[in-house]
């Protein structure tokens, strides 16, 4: 069973800056299906990336994915007051499809 | 316009059962695999349970294997999750969510509640 681990725990940043977070697999994810999903308190998680890099509908290209095999990265070039939130990667090549710890990213 | 629709959610003393349901619209029901993921409270997602299109494949954590079933009937659009032998760590909000692309839909949740 694959475990993601999540780095950094939180983040805090000020609206304006860069966010890099990270996930870390135990072992190579499967076609690279990594996916990045944002929740807000009290909210259904929403798709941002999926496939390692590629942009879910609707979502703004200040946020990126990138990363393979078993190392990943979500971008967000210019944060948005509306961008703080947790955020969790999940890979869904394989069963079981499990999601990361999670990082916080708070205002600064 | 996609949506999921939970119910079913609610107080049950440890030991007992509950049937979740997930009613969709605004899609071919038929056409993809859908999710239970949970989430305790004041903690992460987990993946619960998986059925494909056709029922085919069926997948569980191991958190739920065995006490859990999930199934699916295409020709009402509706979505089931059998909870049996409730645990206080099964404590949660159930989110069903469609499989394309990663889990691009959600519901908003029902919120199960294992307490004496």
């Amino acid at each position: 069973e694959i475990v993601l681990t999540q780095s950094p725990g939180t983040l805090s940043l000020s609206p304006g800056e860069r966010a890099t977070l990270s996930c870390r697999a135990s072992q190579s994810v499967t076609n690279n299906y990594l996916a990045w999903y944002q929740q807000k308190p009290g909210q259904a998680p929403r798709l941002l990336i999926y496939g390692a890099s590629s942009r879910a509908t609707g979502i703004p290209d200040r946020f990126s994915g990138s990363g393979s095999g078993t190392d990943f990265t979500l971008t967000i070039s210019r944060l948005e007051p509306e961008d703080f939130a947790v955020y969790y990667c999940q890979q869904y090549g394989s069963s079981p499809y499990i999601f990361g710890q999670g990082t916080k990213l708070e205002i600064k | 316009e996609v949506q999921l629709v939970e119910s079913g959610g609610g107080l049950v003393k440890p030991g007992g059962s509950l049937r979740l349901s997930c009613a969709v619209s605004g899609f071919i029901f038929s056409s993809y695999t859908i999710n239970w993921v949970r989430q305790a409270p004041g903690k992460g997602l987990e993946w619960v349970s998986s059925i494909s299109s056709g029922s085919s494949y069926i997948y569980y954590a191991d958190s739920v294997k065995g006490r859990f079933t999930i199934s699916r009937d295409n020709a009402r659009n509706s979505l089931v999750l059998q909870m049996n032998s409730l645990r206080a760590e099964d404590t949660a909000v159930y989110f069903c969510a469609r499989a394309f692309r990663g889990f691009d839909s959600w519901g908003q949740g029902t919120l199960v509640t294992v307490s004496s």
